[in-house]
């Protein structure tokens, strides 16, 4: 079991669909991540929070809106994506931006667009 | 890490065996690197970290070298188990980089029983 927990574990939405993907971690960090990953390929950054506030967007599509409402939760919005959106989204968190420290990681959410 | 092209590497031993997974970092400013382990289904997850200060550092089964030279690091699994199935990915991090963590391609690790 992770310590990073992120739900759902599947999701199908088609084209015009809005939906929330969640995250929650107790270690008590203040960095949170979120990463897209493609099959067989590494994970591919898109947002950073450091204490509560956005501190790396990159260059994500407006249809994917973060959010952390609190040190302990992040969320992805999800708003008319594209079928090339489809992959495995993972959830990471980190103490804090300072140091070599590592990220962990949750199990993700599979996201099929049709 | 640095990009090999579109297929993920492949290693594949005999149960019992040992595994060398190599991996070429991209940046000499990279000052910490880290190991991680990726199940089917599953995120990536931490195997063993080193420092740049340090090159060699040893956990349970695996030991982790690092050879700034050359910008490479390797992750050794003593007795690898079929457990051990997984894709590995190399991981660096160096202040100069805005705090993200830059990850290698990726090698896929098939243990035969």
């Amino acid at each position: 079991d992770t310590e990073v927990t992120q739900t759902p574990k599947h999701l199908v939405m088609g084209m015009t669909n809005k939906k929330s993907l969640k995250c929650e971690q107790h270690m008590g960090h203040r960095a949170m991540y979120w990463y897209k990953q493609k099959a067989k390929k590494p994970p591919e950054l898109m947002f950073v929070y450091s204490y509560e506030k956005l501190s790396i967007n990159e260059s994500v599509p407006s249809r994917f809106s973060p959010e952390c409402p609190n040190s302990s939760l992040l969320n992805l919005h999800l708003h008319a994506l594209q079928p090339e959106d489809s992959a495995l989204y993972l959830c990471a968190s980190s103490q804090d931006l300072t140091g070599a420290q590592p990220q962990h990681f949750g199990d993700g959410t599979r996201l099929s667009i049709l | 890490g640095e990009s090999v092209g579109l297929h993920l590497p492949t290693l594949s031993v005999q149960e019992g065996d040992n595994s060398i997974i190599n991996c070429a970092y991209s940046n000499s400013a990279s000052d910490y690197f880290i190991w991680y382990k990726q199940e089917s289904g599953k995120g990536p997850q931490f195997i063993i970290d080193i420092r740049s200060n340090m090159d060699k550092r040893q956990g349970q089964r695996v030991t982790v070298l690092l050879n700034k030279t050359v910008k490479h690091l390797s992750l050794q699994i003593a007795a690898t188990q079929p457990g051990d199935s997984a894709v590995y990915f190399c991981a660096e991090y160096g202040y100069n980089q805005g705090g993200k963590l830059i990850f290698g391609q990726g090698t896929e690790l098939s243990v035969k029983p």
